[in-house]
């Protein structure tokens, strides 16, 4: 099961910052946060993890309070293309090693 | 271009039928993996492997056979498919640690 919750959905104006909040309360210290998206009819994109730092790419920011229980993923200026079904992820690196997807945040951008 | 490509990416055949989905990435990855999507728009991971080795089999029903003849190939083979089947299947790939996965476009089986 996934070990996170999400908003079922959202929306954001296109031009805004969009903030899609995590929990993951139950996080382990050798846990990573990752983020994913899914738009419409196609596979699965990486986004963006973190362990305990912020972190920034030239897609979005994460995030990540102090004690870890929670994180925010922020796309900086929406657009119409950021529409998708955010997924919010906790995962450890071990053997067998797997992505666990949950309900995820279905993201809708208003033009 | 670099990136993990499935065939066929539409698949519609009868129940009963054995068929094959192919899978191949060439970026370098040494992990591969199978997701499924039904029709609720759950992502459930089904198998992985590294190097060649099974790594992750998820309580999925043996009529499913994975098979990776090398790293940079993984397909998935199906026989005596069911209505249930229906989905839409994807192929990922990573390098073994903290990597984001990179997916494919998807087959969407129809089993009819």
């Amino acid at each position: 099961d996934a070990k996170t919750t999400q908003p079922t959905s959202m929306d954001c104006a296109e031009g805004r910052a969009a903030n899609l909040p995590c929990n993951h309360s139950t996080i382990s210290g050798n846990e990573y946060v990752y983020w994913y998206r899914q738009i419409h009819s196609q596979g699965p994109q990486y986004i963006i993890h973190g362990l305990k730092n912020n972190e920034t790419n030239e897609m979005a920011s994460l995030i990540i309070t102090e004690d870890r229980k929670s994180s925010t993923l922020i796309l900086p200026h929406a657009t119409l293309r950021d529409t998708a079904v955010y997924y919010c992820i906790v995962r450890a690196l071990n053997r067998d090693d797997k992505i666990i997807f949950g309900k995820g945040t279905r993201l809708h951008i208003l033009p | 271009d670099t990136a993990v490509s499935q065939t066929p990416k539409y698949l519609v055949t009868q129940m009963g039928n054995d068929k094959s989905i192919k899978c191949e990435q060439n970026l370098g990855h040494d992990t591969m993996y199978w997701y499924k999507q039904d029709s609720k728009k759950f992502l459930k991971i089904m198998f992985s492997y590294n190097n060649k080795e099974l790594i992750i089999n998820e309580t999925v029903p043996n009529r499913f056979s994975p098979k990776s003849p090398d790293k940079a190939h993984l397909n998935l083979h199906i026989n005596s498919l069911e209505l249930g089947d229906s989905a839409v299947y994807f192929c990922a790939s990573s390098r073994r640690g903290f990597y984001g996965y990179t997916f494919g476009s998807g087959t969407r089986l129809t089993v009819v």
